[in-house]
């Protein structure tokens, strides 16, 4: 079974500064994908960022970056010169290689909310 | 918009009652996915089709059904409606192939009083 687990329900940030969002995952797969999700107060699922298992460098999107620490089984989001938009959750999810039944569901942590603060 | 059309987005019904949920997916997705979200349990993966057959299922109750029909089209039906089923319904589709990455649809808010 797939597991995500983000540690922190809430968090702040001065503006124009830099964060970092915890997430750690579980998995037997050898193969897996990790994303970020931005969910604002309007509620829509933004996709920001995505690291495969085999990558072997972090992922970088914009403002975004993944640090990803295979052994440690860790993939933090480092959210750079935050800005008054970025106030929302945010939600780390892992896509596990296939079930039997060839699905990629994805499994989502529990989120943390994001406030940043002029 | 991401390509992913949900209707509708708001929903208030009653307890007892049966309700539809629709999602169009991204063209050129074969596989539709169907999330829940509600304060007490996150995020929760309901069902998946693929090119009109369903490939998995997870937390999803058996009042619940769901179809994806040959134009690729998905419904949600969710029916005897509790309180406790108010919630976000999501809709992601991707495309063919091992994996192509997900788009979410924006969502239908359901409220059942």
């Amino acid at each position: 079974a797939q597991k995500i687990t983000q540690t922190q329900p809430g968090m702040f940030v001065q503006e124009k500064e830099a964060v970092t969002l915890d997430c750690t995952y579980d998995t037997s797969d050898p193969s897996y994908g990790l994303f970020w999700y931005k969910q604002p107060s309007s509620g829509e699922m933004i996709f920001l960022i995505y690291q495969g298992s085999y990558d072997q460098q972090n992922a970088t999107e914009g403002r975004y970056s993944l640090n990803f620490q295979k052994a440690r089984k860790s993939a933090n989001l480092v959210i750079s010169a935050s800005q008054l938009g970025d106030s929302a959750m945010y939600f780390c999810a892992m896509r596990g290689g296939p079930s039997g039944a060839g699905s990629y569901q994805l499994t989502f942590g529990k989120g943390t909310k994001l406030s940043v603060i002029p | 918009d991401s390509g992913v059309t949900q209707t509708p987005k708001h929903l208030i019904t009653a307890t007892g009652q049966r309700v539809t949920l629709r999602c169009s997916p991204r063209s050129g997705d074969l596989s539709v996915y169907w999330y829940q979200q509600s304060l007490d349990q996150g995020l929760q993966f309901l069902i998946q089709y693929y090119n009109g057959e369903e490939r998995a299922k997870g937390n999803i109750l058996e009042r619940f059904s769901a179809q994806q029909f040959p134009d690729l089209h998905s419904e949600l039906n969710l029916s005897s409606l509790e309180l406790g089923d108010s919630a976000l319904y999501f809709c992601a589709s991707s495309g063919p192939g091992s994996f192509n990455g997900y788009t979410f649809g924006s969502g239908t808010r359901l409220t059942v009083v």
